[in-house]
This record gives structure tokens, C-alpha cells and sequence, in this order.
């Protein structure tokens, strides 16, 4: 199967700034989830949003999906420096028998300077 | 709080040496999930299984095999290592709800192969 693409790969910002990580996927979605890893550490998810939605907010994150340009985005406000980590986005296709099998995008590195 | 866990946290082995990654989680999920993490190419499916014996071919699975003779637990072997197979591997479990399947990571297990 083939991964989705995430941009920019790595993002360097201060402090209080806001962070926008976007992914894009290619085959039609369930729901597409994203992800935090901290260094060298396993992942932790952090929202989730359905085909049938267009954003979702949790706490300081916003995610947005576009079905029609297959691409979705998250967006950290006003970041701290403990927001320092990889970001994934993962995408559960729609239909099949595929057992909660997620496709994960390849990361994007964020950095946050105090 | 769903806890997984993996059985090291590093591990050295040497070619040709059988190596047993081992995983555990408690909250009675159904699915259970093994990924390997190289820079730049994010997480890669290697096997995955949704029952006790049951098991499906990830993405990479060439190399590597599995056992899940019990429900909490998630073995991936590798039969004769290769320094090829020098990487972070990350399990994870979710359950079988076909709208969420959000997956729960253990800590990674960071296996190189001399």
C-alpha cells in the first residue's frame, strides 16, 4: 500500500507560534487520525476525524479534511516547547476486511525554540 | 489507561542470531499490530493479527514472522537477522470498532544487528 506524504518534513518555530502540518493521502478514507512521538519514544494518538467531517478541535489542536483534494491538516496554536516531537498523520481506508489496519504518512519533525 | 509493552527497550544481536521481539498489552484488544521506523520512511506495516492465532502479511513482512498463541500477547521473530533488519520496532493494539481502530504504541524496541 502506498503511504501518504506529509509536508513540510521538518518545521522550526518560536515559541507562541502556530504550527501547521499537512498530509495527503490517495485512496479513499474511513477516517484519518493523527499522531505525536516524542524522541525515540512510541506513538501517541491525538485526534481523529471521519470522512464525513471537516474539522475537529481538541485543546490547543484544529484538523481539517478535504475528501475532494484528499488532503487533511493539523494545526498547533499557540505552540510550547514541550510540543517538540514527530507528528503523524495515519489513514484508516474505507470498506474491506482490513482489521483497524492504519497507513501511516512519513512525519513531520517539529521543533519549538523557547 | 491501555498500557502495551515491549519486551526491550535496545537490543543487540548478531547475523544470523534468531531474535524474539515480544509485546504485551492488557485491555483485552483484539487487534495487534508490529512496525518497523526508519528515518524518512516513517512506520512500515510488518505483520498484523486480529484474533489469537490469526495472522495477516503487513507491508514488509519478508524476513519476519509472527506467533500470537494468546490474546494479549504479540511475538515477531526474526528467524536469522540481518544488519538490514537494524531498526526501531514499534508494537501497537487497538480494538475492533470499524470506526475508530485508534492504536496504542508500546515505548519501540531500537534492535541493531552487528
Amino acid at each position: 500500500s502506498q503511504q501518504g506524504e506529509e509536508d513540510p518534513q521538518a518545521l522550526s518555530i518560536q515559541e507562541g507560534e502556530n504550527a501547521t502540518m499537512n498530509c495527503s493521502y490517495k485512496t479513499s478514507i474511513n477516517n484519518l487520525q493523527w499522531y505525536r512521538q516524542n524522541s525515540g519514544r512510541g506513538l501517541v494518538h491525538l485526534i481523529l476525524i471521519r470522512s464525513n467531517e471537516r474539522e475537529k478541535h481538541s485543546g490547543r489542536l484544529r484538523v481539517t479534511l478535504d475528501t475532494s483534494k484528499k488532503s487533511s491538516s493539523l494545526l498547533i496554536t499557540a505552540s510550547r516547547a514541550a510540543d517538540t516531537a514527530s507528528y503523524f498523520c495515519a489513514q484508516k481506508d474505507y470498506g474491506g476486511t482490513s482489521y483497524g489496519k492504519l497507513t501511516f504518512g512519513q512525519g513531520t519533525i517539529l521543533t519549538v525554540h523557547p | 489507561d491501555v498500557k502495551v509493552t515491549q519486551s526491550s527497550r535496545y537490543l543487540v544481536k548478531r547475523t544470523g542470531e534468531k531474535v524474539f521481539l515480544e509485546c504485551v498489552q492488557d485491555m483485552d484488544h483484539e487487534n495487534m499490530f508490529w512496525y518497523r521506523q526508519d528515518p524518512g520512511l516513517g512506520l512500515r506495516l510488518i505483520y498484523f493479527s486480529y484474533d489469537v492465532k490469526m495472522k495477516e502479511k503487513g507491508d514488509i513482512p519478508e524476513g519476519y514472522s509472527v506467533s500470537r498463541e494468546k490474546k494479549e500477547r504479540f511475538s515477531l521473530i526474526l528467524e536469522s537477522a540481518s544488519t538490514n533488519q537494524t531498526s526501531m520496532y514499534l508494537c501497537a493494539s487497538s480494538l475492533v470498532l470499524a470506526d475508530y481502530n485508534e492504536q496504542f504504541f508500546g515505548p519501540g524496541t531500537r534492535l541493531t544487528v552487528l
